[in-house]
Order: structure tokens, then sequence, then C-alpha cells
């Protein structure tokens, strides 16, 4: 499978508890893309890298996340203190910087915490 | 800042019928538009978008959306659904022309369930 894959696809957490969460891009992408989707609505974007530079991050990012990227491959998002509120769908997506109207998305990874 | 509304947040529909499902956006600026699908338990799949040129644009699995500068709309049409096409449309805008994916605003979905 040449996609965006993540890992794991779900996660149960119990709410404090440190969570990590990693995404391979396609190989030859440039771009990764952090996501957020929760139930009933469109995906919110967080932050995005190009290579291993993290360009842009969304407020939504509080200072609980990080997101890393430290070959310019794959990545992580790391959230820390869990909440409630932090259940959601974390959708990876990325492209070619100059293809940037293709991007292509990972299947999610479903973070429920308890 | 650019915003997108999708009306219908669940739309039914018998086999073999057309449907709509609407969008529409409000922007300051020039935009390009985006529909996307996800089937249950996969990832977003790009259906189809609007740079420039023709209005009317089409996808490979019979899909087609027309962007209306007047009305601010991007509707997205099918003349005949099948099963598979069961899933959820997010319709999504962004700055033209420079599409930095950061700028990328998707609205809320619209559920599709294409009933046998």
């Amino acid at each position: 499978d040449t996609g965006v894959s993540q890992d794991p696809r779900h996660k149960i957490t119990k709410r404090g508890q440190n969570v990590t969460f990693r995404c391979d891009p396609i190989s030859e992408h440039n771009r990764l893309y952090w996501y957020r989707q929760t139930l009933g609505q469109g995906p919110e974007f967080l932050t995005y890298f190009q290579n291993e530079a993290q360009l842009e991050k969304s407020r939504l990012l509080s200072d609980r996340f990080s997101a890393e990227r430290p070959k310019g491959s794959f990545s992580t998002l790391e959230i820390q203190r869990t909440e409630q509120g932090d259940s959601a769908m974390y959708l990876c997506a990325s492209s070619i910087e100059d293809r940037i109207t293709e991007a292509f998305f990972g299947q999610g990874t479903r973070l429920t915490v308890v | 800042a650019q915003s997108v509304t999708q009306l219908d947040s669940q739309v039914p529909v018998f086999e073999e019928a057309p449907v709509e499902l609407r969008c529409n956006y409000s922007s300051s600026v020039s935009v390009y538009l985006f529909w996307y699908v996800q089937y249950p338990n996969q990832g977003l799949q790009l259906l189809l978008k609007y740079l420039s040129g023709s209005t009317l644009v089409e996808s490979i699995n019979g899909f087609e959306a027309e962007f209306n500068k007047s009305q601010t709309s991007f509707h997205l049409r099918k003349p005949s659904v099948h099963i598979s096409d069961t899933a959820e449309y997010f319709c999504a805008v962004s700055e033209a022309p420079k599409t930095s994916y950061d700028k990328v605003i998707f609205g809320p979905g619209t559920s599709l369930s294409v009933i046998p």
C-alpha cells in the first residue's frame, strides 16, 4: 500500500494520560498535514510540515499538543494530559508542494478519552 | 475569512435516482472549491475541484459540480446514484490563487444514504 498510513487506527485512553499517533506519508510527498475531525463536523486544520519544518500551527493546537517530523518523513502527534474534549478522529494528509490541491488523506486515528 | 455551509446534514435517496448535495460558501476573495468523499472506515478522498476555467467540473465516477459565483454555490450532483455512493461528502474552500492547505476550510459534511 503506497498511500498515507496512520497508526494506531483506534486508541482508547484514560483522561490525563499521554498518547502519541504516527503518520507515514506517501514517500515522495514533502508536505504533511494534521487535521482533527469531531463527530458531525468537517476536518479542522491543526498543523503542517514542509519536510522537517513545522510551518504553521492552528490556534486549536494547544500547548498540550506537539507534532514532529524529525527527518522529513513520518510524523508524530502527541497529546499530553488528555481531556475528554480531545476525543476525535485525527487525520493526516500529505502532498507534493506544488500539487497542494491534491493532498491524500490517511484513514485516521480515532481517539476516545474516557 | 472563508466559511462553508452544507445545509443538508443527511440526504437519503433511492438507488438510480438523481441527487444534489448543496454547498454554499462565503469569502471576500477569489476561491478554489473542492468536494471530498469519505467512505465508511476510510480516509478522505478528493472527488473533484474547481480551480479556474470551466465552471462545470466532473469526477470519474459520474459526479459533477458547478461553480456559481453570483450565488456563491458549488452544488454536487449525480443523475443516477448507486449503493456504492453511500458516504459522507464534504465541501471545502480555500483562498485562490494561493492554495496553502492550511487555509482549506471544510464544511460540516452531508451524509448520503442510497436506499436499495
